[in-house]
C-alpha cells in the first residue's frame, strides 16, 4: 500500500494563478483532511471531508476550495493564490469519525506563491 | 473548546541523555492525545496515543508519555536519545464528542548533540 500521496511535491506559482493539489488514499479511509503548516503555528485544518461527495470547512477555509468525487481522492484548489498561501500542504486520512483514531499524513506539498 | 501548548519551542540534548519535551492541554471533554514527529522534508508519523486507557502510553522508538489528568499534562519521554530522534514533535488533541478534527500544538524542534 502506498497509503497517502500527494501531488505535486513542489510547486512555484505567481499572485493570482491557481492550481489544484491532488491527495489520494489507498486505505480506504472514510475521512480525508486538508491542512497548512507555517512556521511556528503548527497544522492548521483548511477543509475535511467526512466521505465521498461531501466537505466541510475547517480553520482557515478562505481562499481554497476542495472537492471529493471519489472515495480515495480529495483535491484542494487556490483558484487565484496569493503570497499569503505560501506554505506547505499535507493531506491525511482516517478510518471513521467519532473515535480516537490517528490520522495518517501525506508527505506534503511545498506551495510558494510569488 | 480544546487546546493544546508545547512548552519548548526547542530541545537539545546529547546523545545517550534523556528526552523530556513537554505539552499541556485543555479540553472540555474527555480527551485522545497523540504524539506525532516529523522528521525534515516528511510527513507526520504517529509516535503514540492516549485514548482513556492506560495512562502511561508507551510508542515507537523506545518513546513514551504519560497522561496526568491532574495536571492536565501528556509530556513526552525517551530514556536515551538518538541521532535519528532529531525532528519536530508535535503534541494533539482530540476532543472526543462528535469532532473528529485534531488541534495541534506549535511544535518542539529536537535537536540531538553529538
Amino acid at each position: 500500500n502506498a497509503g497517502v500521496t500527494q501531488t505535486p511535491k513542489f510547486r512555484v506559482l505567481k499572485t493570482g494563478q491557481s492550481m489544484t493539489l491532488l491527495c489520494a488514499q489507498d486505505m480506504n479511509h472514510e475521512y480525508m483532511y486538508w491542512y497548512r503548516q507555517d512556521p511556528g503555528m503548527g497544522l492548521r485544518l483548511i477543509h475535511y471531508s467526512v466521505g465521498e461527495g461531501t466537505t466541510a470547512k475547517g480553520e482557515v477555509p478562505d481562499g481554497y476550495n476542495v472537492s471529493r468525487l471519489k472515495k480515495q481522492n480529495f483535491l484542494l484548489g487556490l483558484e487565484s493564490a496569493a503570497p499569503s498561501q505560501t506554505s506547505v500542504y499535507f493531506c491525511a486520512s482516517s478510518p471513521r469519525a467519532g473515535a480516537p483514531y490517528e490520522q495518517y499524513f501525506g508527505p506534503g506539498t511545498r506551495l510558494t506563491v510569488t | 473548546a480544546q487546546s493544546v501548548t508545547q512548552l519548548d519551542s526547542h530541545v537539545s540534548v546529547s546523545e545517550g541523555t534523556p528526552v523530556l519535551l513537554r505539552c499541556n492541554y485543555s479540553s472540555s471533554y474527555s480527551p485522545s492525545l497523540f504524539w506525532y514527529v516529523q522528521h525534515p522534508n516528511k510527513g507526520l508519523q504517529l509516535l503514540l496515543k492516549y485514548t482513556s486507557a492506560a495512562t502511561l502510553v508507551k510508542g515507537i522508538n523506545g518513546f513514551e508519555a504519560e497522561f496526568k489528568k491532574s495536571e492536565t499534562s501528556f509530556h513526552l519521554t525517551k530514556p536515551s536519545a538518538h541521532m535519528s530522534d532529531a525532528a519536530e514533535y508535535f503534541c494533539v488533541v482530540h476532543s472526543n464528542f462528535g469532532n473528529e478534527k485534531l488541534t495541534f500544538g506549535t511544535g518542539t524542534r529536537l535537536t540531538i548533540i553529538p
